[in-house]
């Protein structure tokens, strides 16, 4: 059972470059989210996606970018990568549709902006 | 927006010892979660509570749903050197809603 699958794992970046974090899952799940977690500073929600269609602002969307490409994936891209952005990022997924809250998380992609 | 405490930040403890952790929020939820996260991984979830006032047994861990909706802990009898990790609250208005987490709680047991 894969679950949820974030690719790639580790990725160093010069400050200005993009990328895009790919992030899959299989279990058929509503909605899915990514969040970066810092050091003292927990795990912060950047966008997710209730439904497949949507997506709304968590905490800290500034600086990214995502597209709910069907609803089995759910990109993060940086467009102008920032030092600020060094971090690592996990996606996760839900059921959704029942009042259950269980995220499922991926491994993480540990990015370095340079 | 919503924003969760979680205390203490980090601990330190003796193998067999208890532990308790707590986390308060600045607005209710409908459901309270605790995940932990091992080096290196994703957080897993542990308990989920649904009701206030709801206490949640899951083996040596135990979770209570605060009566005001804006509050949960999360005790571990009898640590082992396994639990060591960061643990999690998280709270959920409802279904399909956004999940917000709390800044974490480091547990480090000493053999």
């Amino acid at each position: 059972n894969a679950g949820v699958t974030q690719t790639p794992k580790f990725q160093v970046l010069k400050t200005g470059q993009s990328m895009t974090l790919q992030c899959a899952q299989d279990m058929n799940h509503n909605s899915m989210y990514w969040y970066r977690q810092d050091p003292g500073m927990g795990l912060r929600l950047i966008y997710y996606s209730a439904s497949e269609g949507t997506t709304d602002k968590g905490e800290v969307p500034n600086g990214y970018n995502v597209s709910r490409l069907n609803k089995r994936e759910f990109s993060l891209r940086l467009e102008s990568a920032a030092p600020s952005q060094t971090s690592v990022y996990f996606c996760a997924s839900s059921d959704g549709s029942a009042n259950t809250g269980e995220l499922f998380f991926g491994e993480g992609s540990r990015l370095t902006v340079l | 927006g919503q924003q969760l405490n979680q205390s203490p930040q980090s601990m330190f403890i003796q193998e067999g010892e208890d532990v308790s952790m707590n986390c308060t929020s600045s607005s209710i939820f409908n459901t309270w979660l605790w995940y932990k996260q091992d080096p290196g991984e994703g957080p897993v979830l542990l308990i989920a509570l649904y009701k206030a006032g709801e206490l949640t047994s899951n083996g040596r861990l135990t979770a209570q749903f605060g009566i005001t909706r804006k509050d949960s802990f999360l005790n571990i009898s009898a640590s082992i050197p396994s639990d060591v990790g960061i643990y999690f609250c998280a709270g959920q208005l409802g279904g399909y809603q956004k999940v917000t987490f709390g800044t974490g709680t480091k547990l480090q047991v000493i053999p």
